[in-house]
């Protein structure tokens, strides 16, 4: 079975554009999680998709948002870009249950200059 | 008072040894713990994941998981250098996709 992909695994961007990473799930996966991981705040989770819908939020201002499409692929977009918005963006992917088992993509790095 | 919070690190053990990774979390209502592995540079892959009070054993990793005393821990036996990595315990409220991570505990294994 594929695992989760994600695309790009690079980005670099310039303060005040925006950006839009993208998700693929494990084939039967309904459930997409993105996390934002930096050095100094570890891995901080973002929101959850499922079955299309937000179903969980974390504390992001509102320049970080997302989607998911029918066939469960999930992008996040991050506009106005700050500086501080460089970090591993982590997607993960789960059937939905309440605990079942996070798999995570390779991570798309952004650097905003 | 963070939510999941791990051992500072960094943790050094020699070849073959036992090493020994620690994790409290604070609601008493999460009811799903998890241990990943993640290589600098690369995403967070799992080890382990427990639900229930006591032992569970996967190959050279055993979980452990107390939840009137709120921790969970991971043992690794016969550990070696390809486990030099940083472990991140991570916690679910049942809550589906949103998990709260620790920090992580760097590891190191010396040949």
């Amino acid at each position: 079975k594929a695992g989760v992909t994600q695309t790009p695994r690079y980005l670099i961007k310039t303060r005040g554009q925006q950006v839009t990473l993208s998700c693929s799930p494990i084939s039967g996966h309904r459930s997409v999680s993105w996390y934002q991981q930096t050095p100094g705040q570890g891995l901080q989770f973002l929101f959850e998709y499922f079955s299309e819908t937000q179903r969980n939020k974390g504390n992001f201002p509102g320049r970080f948002s997302g989607r998911q499409f029918s066939n469960s692929r999930s992008e996040m977009n991050v506009s106005t870009l700050e500086l501080g918005d460089s970090a591993l963006y982590l997607c993960a992917s789960s059937k939905g249950q309440g605990g079942d088992t996070q798999y995570f993509g390779p991570g798309t790095r952004l650097t905003v200059l | 008072q963070k939510e999941v919070e791990q051992n500072s690190g960094p943790l050094s053990v020699p070849e073959g040894a036992i090493a020994s990774l620690n994790c409290t979390y604070s609601d008493r209502v999460s009811q799903s713990f998890f241990w990943y592995r993640q290589y600098s540079g690369k995403s967070p892959e799992l080890i382990m994941s427990i639900y229930s009070n006591g032992d569970k054993e996967d190959g050279r990793f055993t979980a452990q998981l107390n939840k009137a005393s709120q921790y969970v821990s991971l043992l690794i036996r016969d550990s070696q250098p390809s486990d030099s990595a940083t472990y991140l315990c991570a916690v679910n409220k049942n809550n589906a996709g949103k998990s709260t991570f620790g920090d992580g505990t760097t590891l190191t294994v010396k040949p």
